[in-house]
Parts: C-alpha cells; structure tokens; sequence
C-alpha cells in the first residue's frame, strides 16, 4: 500500500460527459502529479501541482483541468470525454519539496468512454 | 524533448535463467534515472534512483546500472514473483519547479516456472 488513495477506482461513462477522479496523497507529500497510462502511449504526465499551486503541466488537453485543494487532496476533471480517453489515471505523491523522482503511486482510476 | 526508450518490449525466461533489460535515453542534462515495477492492475512502484554515470544500485535479484546514454536493469535467477512491467522514466534539471518525469513504455516479464 503506497499510502495514495484515488477514488473512484472504475468509471464507466458516455462520450459528452463529464467526471471527477480524486486524489489523497501520502500523509505530509506536498507535491501531486497526475499521469494517463494508455495501451499504446504508456504513462504520460498531465500535470503537477505542489501545495496548492500548479508547478507543471505536461500534455494535458484542453478539456481537461485540475486543482489541489487546502487540505491537499487533488481533483482531475475530465470533460466533453471522448473514445480516446479511456485510459487508466495515475495519482502520485512525493515527499515534502519532491525533486527526488520517487513518486508513489496509488492503485489509478480506470476510466472506460463508451 | 525527453525521450526514453526501453527494450524488449516483452521478455519470457524460466526461472532461474538471467537476463537484461534495456532503457536508452535522450534527456538535457540528466537528473537522475528511475527504475518502478508495475503489476497488472496496480501503481507503478519504485525500485531504483541512479545519478551518474557508472552508478550501481542491487536490489534482491534486480541490478540496475547507468551509463551516458542507457541503463540497464539485470535480473539474475529470477522467480516468478518477479513477474511484472518494469518501467525507465528520466527526469531533466527542473526549469521553473517543473519536476516530471518521463517514462518509457516498459518491458513486459514473464518469469516461468
């Protein structure tokens, strides 16, 4: 168990529709990242945020944002979903400043667009 | 743009047969190299940090090793349980805190037994 949480851990959806997965980090892990990890693509970086603050963003579309809230949890919103999203969504946190490249990553919510 | 590539794709040895995964890298300015192992259904997990090159990190029957251009994780007389995906990712010096990492798409191993 990494200690990082994401609910929900399956979604099934339509095209045109909108979801929320969520992300508690490790107790004290300032820093979380999201990842999208598809058949043919492999673990891509959408984006980061470090206490709040968003401090990177990596292929993420348009359609889809995050936040990190006060108490730390984090949100990624997926909207206007399409075929193509259906992927597996990774969670990760790192400890306190990050910088390290060790990430922990939680079990991912399976996101199937039908 | 950071680029990691790893090979074989997918590997099937029987137990106790040794061999080596490949990750070749293309990255500005190297941080650090990263090995994690993924199960089917979970989290990638991390396993290995290396910095420089000529730099060595064991551990149990995994060796991972890191050169100016690849690094290699070796797997000696494996078992079943290591069965598994076993990703590379690389991290450039971050620019404005961005601190991503780059993954490969890993290698598949099927240890029978």
């Amino acid at each position: 168990d990494s200690g990082v949480t994401q609910t929900p851990k399956h979604l099934i959806t339509a095209t045109g529709q909108r979801v929320t997965l969520r992300c508690s980090p490790r107790s004290g892990d300032l820093s979380v990242y999201w990842y999208q990890q598809s058949l043919d693509q492999g673990l891509q970086f959408l984006i980061q945020y470090y206490n709040g603050e968003e401090r990177a963003k990596g292929n993420i579309l348009e359609r889809f944002s995050a936040q990190q809230f006060p108490d730390l949890h984090s949100e990624l919103n997926l909207s206007s979903l399409e075929l193509g999203d259906s992927a597996l969504y990774f969670c990760a946190s790192s400890v306190p400043g990050g910088g390290t490249g060790e990430l922990f990553f939680g079990e991912g919510s399976r996101l199937t667009v039908l | 743009e950071d680029q990691v590539t790893q090979s074989p794709e997918a590997l099937r040895l029987q137990e106790g047969e040794s061999s080596s995964l490949n990750c070749s890298y293309t990255v500005s300015g190297l941080r650090g190299l990263f090995w994690y192992r993924q199960d089917p259904g979970k989290g990638p997990e991390f396993l290995f940090t290396l910095y420089s090159a000529g730099e060595e990190k064991e551990k149990e029957r995994l060796k991972a090793t890191l050169t100016k251009k690849e690094s290699f994780l070796h797997i000696t007389a494996p078992k079943p349980e290591d069965s598994a995906t076993y990703l590379c990712a690389v991290q450039a010096p971050p620019i404005f805190g961005n601190e991503k990492l780059t993954f490969g798409t890993g290698t598949r191993l099927t240890i029978i037994p």
